[in-house]
């Protein structure tokens, strides 16, 4: 069974200053994507960025981007020029690419603090 | 195009009876997905379905959870005699195809008394 692991359950960060949330992953699989979603206090869950495993080139969404390390099964995302509509959970989810589908395999979170 | 909608976003239910959590997926999807959140938590895959099809209950609680999604109307999942560990935010979220990008509802807070 695939697992996902967020070791940080809480950060910190100054207003302006980067941030990089860690997620670590177990899988068999070679094929999959990777995701980062931001669940802020409305508890809507919002899509932030998307790898797939296939693809060495890390992904970028403007102030978003990852570090994906596939041998180390790390993907970790990095937030640059923080600002306060960033402080949200922060999920990292896994999904195997097979015939049908599969639904998502979530970590527990990180809650990201921007402080003014 | 309105997003996926749940309702109600809050329920409160007492011990023994039943909930009905509903979820409209977009339009053109055809895909839906029921996920659970604890409190503290990660969310937690329950179910996945196509019109009319279970596709994959792998997550969904052997007893008192079911989920269909009829031809027409919304997906419903239904707990029976609900009991206080229930009590979580219980998501939806469908897509065109089972390889395309999932959008999320805003959820429903159930409160078991």
């Amino acid at each position: 069974a695939q697992t996902v692991t967020q070791s940080q359950p809480e950060m910190s960060v100054q207003e302006a200053e980067t941030v990089t949330l860690s997620c670590t992953y177990d899988t068999s699989e070679s094929d999959y994507y990777l995701f980062w979603y931001k669940q802020p206090p409305s508890r809507q869950m919002i899509l932030v960025i998307r790898q797939e495993a296939y693809k060495q080139q890390n992904a970028t969404e403007n102030r978003f981007s990852v570090n994906f390390q596939k041998a180390a099964k790390s993907f970790s995302l990095k937030i640059s020029d923080s600002q306060l509509g960033d402080a949200a959970m922060y999920f990292c989810a896994y999904r195997r690419i097979r015939g049908g589908a599969d639904g998502l395999t979530f970590g527990k979170g990180t809650h990201l603090i921007i402080q003014p | 195009n309105a997003g996926v909608m749940q309702n109600p976003r809050h329920l409160v239910r007492r011990r023994g009876q039943e909930a009905r959590l509903r979820c409209s997926p977009m339009k053109g999807h055809s895909h839906v997905y029921w996920y659970r959140q604890l409190p503290e938590e990660g969310l937690k895959f329950m179910v996945y379905l196509q019109k009319e099809n279970i596709i994959d209950e792998s997550g969904m609680p052997k007893e008192r959870f079911s989920a269909e999604f009829p031809k027409e109307g919304p997906s419903i999942l239904r707990i029976q005699q609900v009991v206080r560990g229930d009590s979580a935010a219980y998501f939806c979220a469908s897509s065109v195809s089972g390889n395309t990008e999932a959008f999320f509802g805003q959820g429903t807070r159930l409160t078991v008394v």
